[in-house]
């Protein structure tokens, strides 16, 4: 079965310091992959998508992801985290671009330290 | 634009009656769904929708029937609530080509 999987439940970080957010996927075609956030007791917000292109692409708020192929991966960054990042963000990926459905990972929560 | 609205925000059933979740959207997206999300698993998709008039099964659809009679409206019924089903839905839609647009939720409470 197609999967995506977030390997840190929970991460802390110190407010200024880089993040990293994993995401990696199943093998198949070149897929549609998305970042989106979810802070407490919202709904979840686009940071992000990749189509096709160049594999480094630019969101909202600061961040970046950068694709690669040979990992099937999709990690999400941002050089300098602050303290309104807190929050739970989630890898999302469309296997099959036409069906419209998305396949989500579990998420990682992200505790900013001040 | 509204954007992606859900209602109720807040709903307490008692096991076996019903109810129906409204989500709207103003932003003539094509694709709808909705989803539930408990703690520790993450969002599950419940059903969804590709068109005016269609609807599809998604990972956890017993339980739940939806209808999109009109393109901005997908519905959520529960027919016979069980405390099983206690969770905050989410809906969202989404045009071909790009991700998707989350409502803030409702969070339902089955007794």
């Amino acid at each position: 079965a197609q999967s995506v999987t977030q390997p840190d439940i929970h991460i802390t970080v110190s407010e200024g310091a880089s993040l990293e957010l994993r995401c990696n996927y199943s093998y198949g075609a070149t897929p549609y992959l998305f970042w989106y956030v979810q802070s407490p007791g919202q709904g979840l917000q686009l940071l992000l998508k990749y189509f096709s292109g160049d594999t480094l692409v630019q969101g909202i708020k600061g961040f970046e992801a950068e694709f690669k192929r040979s990992q099937s991966s999709f990690n999400l960054r941002k050089p300098s985290v602050h303290w309104s990042d807190a929050a739970e963000y989630f890898c999302a990926v469309d296997f099959n671009t036409n069906a419209g459905k998305s396949t989500f990972g579990d998420g990682t929560t992200l505790t900013v330290k001040p | 634009n509204a954007g992606v609205t859900q209602t109720p925000k807040f709903r307490v059933l008692k096991t076996g009656q019903s109810m129906t979740l409204l989500c709207a959207q103003d932003m003539n997206h094509e694709y709808m769904y909705w989803y539930r999300q408990d703690p520790g698993m993450g969002l599950r998709l419940i059903h969804y929708s590709v068109g005016e008039g269609t609807t599809a099964k998604g990972e956890v659809p017993d339980g739940y029937n939806v209808s999109r009679l009109k393109k901005q409206n997908f519905l959520l019924g529960l027919e016979s609530a069980a405390p099983s089903q206690t969770s905050v839905y989410f809906c969202a839609s989404r045009k071909q080509g790009s991700g998707q647009y989350f409502g803030p939720g409702t969070r339902l409470t089955v007794t």
